[in-house]
């Protein structure tokens, strides 16, 4: 059963546009995570998130975690095809619930 | 150090055969998960280990699947017999869970990508 629901499910840019994903569920989340799947290979961690208004940063990606903590979004700034992949958040706690994906696909 | 190993990484079969996949997680692991993933999908979760306990196998087709981690180290994931439907990617995945502290990371193999023909 899918608990989080992303948005886009799709995306195609161009090298060098900017981009929002988000993650969205109906109940609150004790932490989430962020994953990025390139083809081929396994999902990797990118980000833990835990506090309710929590931003970090990993070089031109930006995570958020919403204030009631129902919600994240993904930002990448200046996109380049090294960021093609399926993004995944993941809902943490007990066990883990991945989301519905996001495929990005970053056009040279 | 050797992440989550698994194999094979493709695998081809004719509808009503069976298959297996195996897996090694990072040493010192815990906690070991099968996962089932379609394309542009996130992953579904087909049983969970802690140590060589199935500790959630709800999602677990049990008339054609099966899997076990008698050791509570590698695992193995079988199908029998496979239908066309199976036709995806299992992915194997582990983690070092501390009681009390939630979950922690996911650490995953390449996959096994299975087609049934």
């Amino acid at each position: 059963t899918q608990l989080l629901e992303q948005s886009p499910q799709f995306l195609s840019i161009q090298e060098g546009e900017n981009l929002t994903v988000y993650c969205n569920s109906s109940s609150v989340f004790s932490s989430l995570q962020w994953y990025r799947q390139e083809p081929g290979e396994g999902p990797v961690l990118l980000v833990t998130v835990v506090t309710g208004g929590e931003v970090k940063k990993l070089k031109r990606l930006t995570f958020q975690f919403g204030d009631a903590r129902k919600d994240s979004s993904l930002h990448i700034t200046a996109a380049q095809p090294g960021d093609t992949g399926l993004y995944l958040c993941v809902r943490t706690g007990n066990q883990f619930y991945f989301g519905t994906g996001t495929s990005l696909t970053v056009i040279p | 150090e050797a992440g989550v190993v698994q194999s094979p990484r493709y695998k081809i079969i004719e509808k009503k055969q069976p298959v297996a996949f195996w897996c090694n997680p990072i040493s010192g692991h815990n906690t070991l998960y099968w996962y089932l993933q379609n394309l542009g999908q996130g992953p579904e979760l087909l049983i969970r280990y802690e140590n060589e306990e199935a500790v959630d196998d709800s999602q677990l087709p049990k008339d054609r699947f099966s899997a076990e981690r008698l050791k509570g180290v590698d695992s193995t994931l079988k199908i029998q017999p496979a239908e066309l439907g199976d036709s995806a990617v299992y992915l194997c995945a582990s983690s070092l869970e501390v009681a009390g502290r939630g979950t922690g990371e996911l650490f995953f193999g390449e996959g096994s990508r299975l087609t049934v023909l």
